[in-house]
């Protein structure tokens, strides 16, 4: 089974649908990280947790909300999809250590 | 200017080759870097880490760091085409950015037979 479970893994929904990416780690990591990515652009982060009661913007936090409902557990909401959300998006988690282990990514397509 | 800047590729070379990655970073707080490796449509996987200046040796893997001119390279020995993937630089600084990786925008790398 995979450290990092992102569901769904594809998704395609219409513009001004609310839509949630979910995370979950097996990992027993504290740090939790969203990350974008778009085909030039590399990963952008969207938000990080460092604990169940601490949460940050990233860098292109604008439209999307987060929640860490537990260690293990840390999800991403888009309020209103609009198209230009359409990317590929990444969870990832971090120990004591540096490496960090990605999910395998959620598709997502907003028509 | 992109806070982390990547050569833009792509980067196309011959078997057995060594190929070359580059990579300039604009904050000086950065105290970590990374390479990373990305087939199509997986998720990244990390190659290697480097803090200090100078030359870090992993197999065919070679990452290369000098902070005063803020650059950072990949060389990879006898390139293979399994090696073909998008490569991603990424710098973390200390303190309260600890963990956050800024990641560069990928350069391409074709290594053909």
């Amino acid at each position: 089974d995979a450290d990092v479970t992102q569901t769904p893994r594809n998704r395609i929904t219409k513009t001004g649908k609310r839509i949630m990416l979910e995370c979950s780690q097996t990992k027993g990591h504290d740090r939790m990280y969203w990350y974008r990515q778009d085909p030039g652009l590399g990963l952008r982060l969207i938000y990080y947790s460092f604990d169940v009661k601490d949460i940050n913007k990233g860098e292109i936090s604008d439209g999307y909300s987060v929640s860490r409902q537990a260690q293990a557990k840390f999800s991403l909401s888009l309020e209103s999809a609009i198209p230009n959300q359409t990317a590929l998006y990444f969870c990832a988690t971090r120990g004591a250590g540096n490496t960090i282990y990605f999910g395998e990514g959620s598709w997502l397509t907003v028509v | 200017q992109k806070e982390v800047e990547q050569n833009s590729g792509p980067l196309s070379v011959p078997e057995g080759a060594i190929a070359s990655l580059n990579c300039t970073y604009s904050d000086r707080g950065s105290q970590s870097f990374f390479w990373y490796r990305q087939y199509s449509g997986k998720s990244p996987e990390l190659i290697m880490f480097i803090y200090s200046n100078g030359d870090k040796e992993d197999g065919r893997f070679t990452a290369q760091l000098n902070k005063a001119s803020q650059y950072v390279s990949l060389l990879i020995r006898d390139s293979q085409p399994s090696d073909s993937a998008t490569y991603l630089c990424a710098t973390s600084a200390g303190g309260t950015s600890y963990g956050k990786l800024t990641f560069g925008q990928g350069t391409i790398l074709t290594v053909h037979p």
